[in-house]
C-alpha cells in the first residue's frame, strides 16, 4: 500500500518564476492538505482540497493556488517567486478523518 | 486564533532513560484532538500519538505517553527507555474538532538528541 508521495524532492527556482508541487494521496483517501515548513519551524497550513475543490485555506497570499484532480491526487502552485517562499512543501492525506498522513516533502529552493 | 507553543527548542536524553517534552496550546474550542508528531531528518512526519479533548484518560502508545492537563492548556509527550532511533524533531499539533476538514496546527518544534 503506496503511501503519500511527493515530487519533485528538491527543486531550485530563481525569483519571480513559478514552480509546480505534485502530491499523490496515499491509498484510499479523498483530502489533500498543504503546509509550507520554513527552516527551524513548524509546518504552516496552506490549504486543503476535497472533491477537486479548495474547503479551507491558510494565511497565504493568491500567490498560492491549487489543484486537485478526479483520482484525488493534488498541485500546489506558487506564482512570481520570492525568496521567503523558500521552505519544505508537505502534503497530507486524509479519509473523513484527523489522521493525517504526510507525504516525504519537496523542499524548493529561490534564488 | 488557536495557537501552539513548544518552549523547548532542544533536549537531550541518554538512551534508555526517560525525557518529557512540552506543549501549550490556546483554545476557545472545548472540543478538539492534540497530536504528537516525529519528524526524523529523512523528513516524513510520522504521528507518535493523539488525545482526543473530550477523554480524561492519557493516551498511552508503547513508550509514548502523554500528560494532558485540559485546564492548564497543556500536553506534554513522555517518552520512555528512549533509544537512538527516537532522535528527531517533535512536532505538538492542534486540530479543531467537528466535521471532517481537520487543519492542524503546529508548534514550533523540539529537537530531540540521544546520545549512547
Amino acid at each position: 500500500d503506496a503511501g503519500v508521495t511527493q515530487s519533485p524532492t528538491h527543486l531550485i527556482k530563481t525569483r519571480g518564476q513559478q514552480v509546480t508541487l505534485r502530491c499523490s494521496p496515499k491509498s484510499g483517501h479523498d483530502t489533500v492538505s498543504w503546509y509550507q515548513q520554513a527552516l527551524g519551524q513548524g509546518p504552516q497550513f496552506i490549504f486543503q482540497y476535497y472533491e477537486e475543490e479548495e474547503r479551507q485555506r491558510g494565511n497565504f497570499p493568491d500567490r498560492f493556488s491549487g489543484h486537485q484532480f478526479p483520482n484525488y491526487s493534488s498541485e500546489l502552485n506558487v506564482n512570481a517567486l520570492l525568496l521567503g517562499d523558500s521552505a519544505l512543501y508537505l502534503c497530507a492525506s486524509s479519509l473523513f478523518s484527523y489522521e493525517q498522513y504526510f507525504g516525504p516533502g519537496t523542499r524548493l529552493t529561490v534564488t | 486564533a488557536q495557537t501552539v507553543t513548544q518552549s523547548q527548542p532542544e533536549m537531550s536524553v541518554q538512551e534508555a532513560e526517560t525525557v518529557t517534552l512540552s506543549c501549550t496550546y490556546d483554545t476557545s474550542e472545548s472540543d478538539y484532538y492534540l497530536f504528537w508528531y516525529k519528524q526524523p531528518p529523512s523528513r516524513q512526519m510520522i504521528l507518535v500519538i493523539r488525545q482526543e479533548a473530550y477523554k480524561q484518560q492519557n493516551a498511552t502508545e508503547n513508550r509514548f505517553s502523554v500528560n494532558f492537563q485540559k485546564a492548564a492548556k497543556s500536553f506534554s509527550l513522555k517518552i520512555s527507555d528512549s533509544q537512538l532511533g527516537d532522535a528527531a524533531m517533535y512536532f505538538c499539533a492542534y486540530a479543531k474538532s467537528g466535521g471532517s476538514n481537520y487543519k492542524l496546527t503546529f508548534g514550533k518544534g523540539t529537537l530531540l538528541t540521544v546520545n549512547p
